[in-house]
């Protein structure tokens, strides 16, 4: 069964390094969104992106953050400088038509920042 | 406001028994799904009921929603200890934001 993959599974960085987290959406979706969850909080919507371009975001996702599908299969988080806040878990969904139809998540990047 | 609110926050049952998790959400939804998060894993999806239905199975699951009350519930039959797991609703509103809103979830633990 199709799944959604991400890598890597955990992420060990300082504050202000760069991080970059890669997902591979299920082949034929078309939507993608990558959430996060702070350690015993609520999953939280960070961005979703369609066609090449990003279609919502929430207020979480400032300018530190951006989003890329650099080729036919992987799609990817950046965070340009990261912050103590930013440890968490990200997680990367697809799905096949709008959100209105299932999400299918991938397993999830641990990201801790030191 | 707050969408996507379980309760209760936290069950423990006997296996074989039955689990129910409930969850509210103020706004109106197009859908709401449920999913299953073992800790420290990612997020399984195990049913997306819409608007316009009252209940949905599969397998050991049933889930309702009630779109009058703004509420939902799952029903997990026959537990197991593999069912031990956080339990997470998650709306889809008519409106807005393309983007699952969740709430805080229930910890579930089967107890054999």
């Amino acid at each position: 069964e199709p799944e959604v993959t991400q890598t890597p599974s955990h992420q060990v960085t300082q504050m202000g390094q760069e991080v970059i987290l890669r997902c591979v959406p299920i082949s034929n979706h078309l939507y993608f969104y990558w959430y996060r969850q702070i350690l015993g909080q609520k999953v939280e919507f960070l961005v979703s992106f369609y066609n090449n371009e990003i279609s919502e975001k929430s207020e979480i996702f400032d300018d530190q953050f951006s989003v890329e599908r650099p080729d036919g299969s992987n799609f990817t988080l950046k965070i340009r400088s990261t912050k103590l806040e930013d440890s968490a878990m990200y997680f990367c969904a697809s799905s096949k038509a709008t959100g209105y139809n299932e999400q299918f998540f991938g397993p999830g990047t641990r990201l801790t920042v030191l | 406001s707050q969408q996507g609110e379980e309760d209760p926050q936290a069950l423990s049952i006997q296996e074989g028994e039955n689990a129910t998790m409930n969850c509210s959400y103020k706004t109106s939804i197009n859908n709401l799904q449920w999913y299953r998060q073992n800790s420290g894993r990612g997020l399984v999806h195990l049913i997306l009921i819409r608007s316009n239905e009252r209940e949905k199975h599969s397998g050991r699951l049933r889930v309702t929603l009630d779109t009058s009350k703004k509420s939902s519930s799952l029903l997990i039959t026959a537990s197991r200890a593999a069912d031990t797991a956080s339990y997470f609703c998650a709306t889809f509103r008519v409106q807005g934001a393309q983007k699952l809103v969740f709430g805080q979830g229930t910890r579930l633990t089967i107890n054999p």
